[in-house]
């Protein structure tokens, strides 16, 4: 069975600064996909980034990027130039190709981001 | 373009009464999947909605139950609430089931309370 692990529960950055949220998973499958999920205040899920286990090319989105390591089954996310509305929970969620026919995401237990001023 | 819908938003409930929740995904959008999010057990998932049929179901026992509506609305219903089934539950939609180009959009949930 497939497992996601986030081991930072909370971090806190300086507005501006850089911070990565680290995120570990557990797979047999070769190819898969990769997702950070932003849950702000409000609740509501928003994609980050998604990155695809057989491009070897790092996703970024603007000031978000992955460090993709797949030998190591690691998956970190950085956000550059932190800005308060950065402040969230961040979730790293793992799903499995579309041929295996599920569209089921397993997630990590979360990282509470706080930005500070 | 109108988001996910969930309705209600907040909900209280007695111990041994059941709910319904609902779930109005984007227009167009034909995959409904819902999760149960909690302090103790995170993010899991519970079901899987394709044109009306459920594709995958998660490790939740039978009183938690959904169906698919011909307009892609979804329902949610837990029968016989137990104190656990307090939670913020998770809609999410998306065009197609499991495909990567397609990003699945999430709701701002409803919170149920079982007191």
């Amino acid at each position: 069975a497939q497992t996601v692990t986030q081991s930072q529960p909370e971090m806190s950055v300086q507005e501006a600064e850089t911070v990565t949220l680290s995120c570990t998973y557990d797979t047999s499958e070769n190819n898969y996909y990769l997702f950070w999920y932003k849950q702000p205040p409000s609740r509501q899920m928003i994609l980050v980034i998604r990155q695809e286990a057989y491009k070897q090319q790092n996703a970024t989105e603007n000031r978000f990027s992955v460090n993709f390591q797949k030998a190591a089954k690691s998956f970190s996310l950085k956000i550059s130039d932190s800005q308060l509305g950065d402040t969230a929970m961040y979730f790293c969620a793992f799903m499995k190709p579309p041929e295996l026919n599920t569209g089921k995401l397993i997630f990590g237990q979360g990282t509470t981001l706080q930005v500070k001023p | 373009k109108a988001g996910v819908t969930q309705t209600p938003r907040y909900l209280i409930k007695t111990r041994g009464q059941q709910v319904t929740l609902s779930c109005s995904p984007i227009s167009g959008h034909r995959s409904v999947s819902w999760y149960q999010q909690t302090p103790g057990q995170g993010l899991q998932f519970l079901f899987e909605y394709f044109s009306e049929t459920q594709r995958n179901k998660g490790n939740f026992p039978g009183r938690f139950s959904g169906r698919q509506f011909s307009n892609s609305r979804s329902e949610m219903n837990v029968s016989t609430l137990e104190l656990g089934d307090s939670a913020l539950y998770l809609c999410a939609s998306s065009l197609k089931p499991g495909l990567m180009n397609t990003e699945a959009f999430f709701g701002q949930g409803t919170r149920l309370t079982v007191v």
